[in-house]
């Protein structure tokens, strides 16, 4: 079956902590995003990768970081530096050049 | 401003009613305009896609776009208790970008 998985669904991470989070896809898809969501506040973009070791900022990049060395894989890990960081947490791809994006299935993060 | 407007509801209509949902922009370099359906606690997927302004229709789903307006609509014809779920829609002016969301509005249809 071909798609995005993300892991762990849920996470615990007391403060202080950094922690990672997993998304991985076999769609042969060139961009990844990562967005953060939030009640109220709909998806916020991250960082997105549109090919294997490159990629940018989004609006919210500040606490977060990640790595691009596989077109699978595209990590994220929330730092310390993150002061808010409980929310939930999708990853997307699309085709090149392409604009509809698929998401994964989330993974909560909620810090205690 | 933020680029994407919406409405976050709740909207609640009883089965079997025709739903409009929308949203405005306000880039008028947008060209890309998309609808996802997202359920509680799950990831959003992919139910509409257009290409700048005109209609399309899939089975219940309509969606419109208006750019002299910046306005995007999405209509679901004889609503259904599992359409219940949160739409998001989404643009971008440059395909293999990052899209740019709406809020969301939150949508309850009652059996």
């Amino acid at each position: 079956d071909g798609g995005i998985t993300q892991s762990p669904k849920y996470l615990f991470r007391k403060e202080g902590q950094n922690v990672t989070l997993s998304c991985e896809q076999n769609l042969n898809h060139d961009a990844m995003y990562w967005y953060r969501q939030d009640p109220g506040q709909g998806l916020r973009l991250i960082y997105y990768s549109q090919i294997v070791n490159d990629f940018q900022k989004g609006d919210i990049a500040e606490g977060y970081s990640v790595s691009r060395e596989k077109k699978e894989s595209f990590p994220l890990t929330v730092t310390s530096a993150q002061k808010n960081p409980t929310a939930f947490y999708l990853c997307a791809s699309s085709y090149p050049g392409g604009d509809e994006q698929f998401f994964g299935p989330g993974t909560r993060l909620t810090v205690l | 401003q933020k680029e994407v407007e919406q409405d976050p509801g709740p909207l609640s209509v009883p089965e079997g009613a025709i739903v409009s949902l929308n949203c405005t922009y306000s880039n008028s370099a947008f060209q890309y305009f998309m609808w996802y359906r997202q359920y509680s606690r799950k990831g959003p997927e992919l139910l509409m896609y257009t290409y700048s302004s005109g209609n399309k229709e899939d089975g219940r789903f309509t969606a419109q776009v208006d750019k002299s307006s910046k306005y995007i609509s999405l209509f679901i014809r004889d609503s259904q208790p599992s359409d219940s779920a949160t739409y998001l829609c989404a643009s971008n002016n440059q395909a293999g970008t990052a899209l740019i969301f709406g809020k969301g509005t939150t949508l309850s249809v009652s059996s």
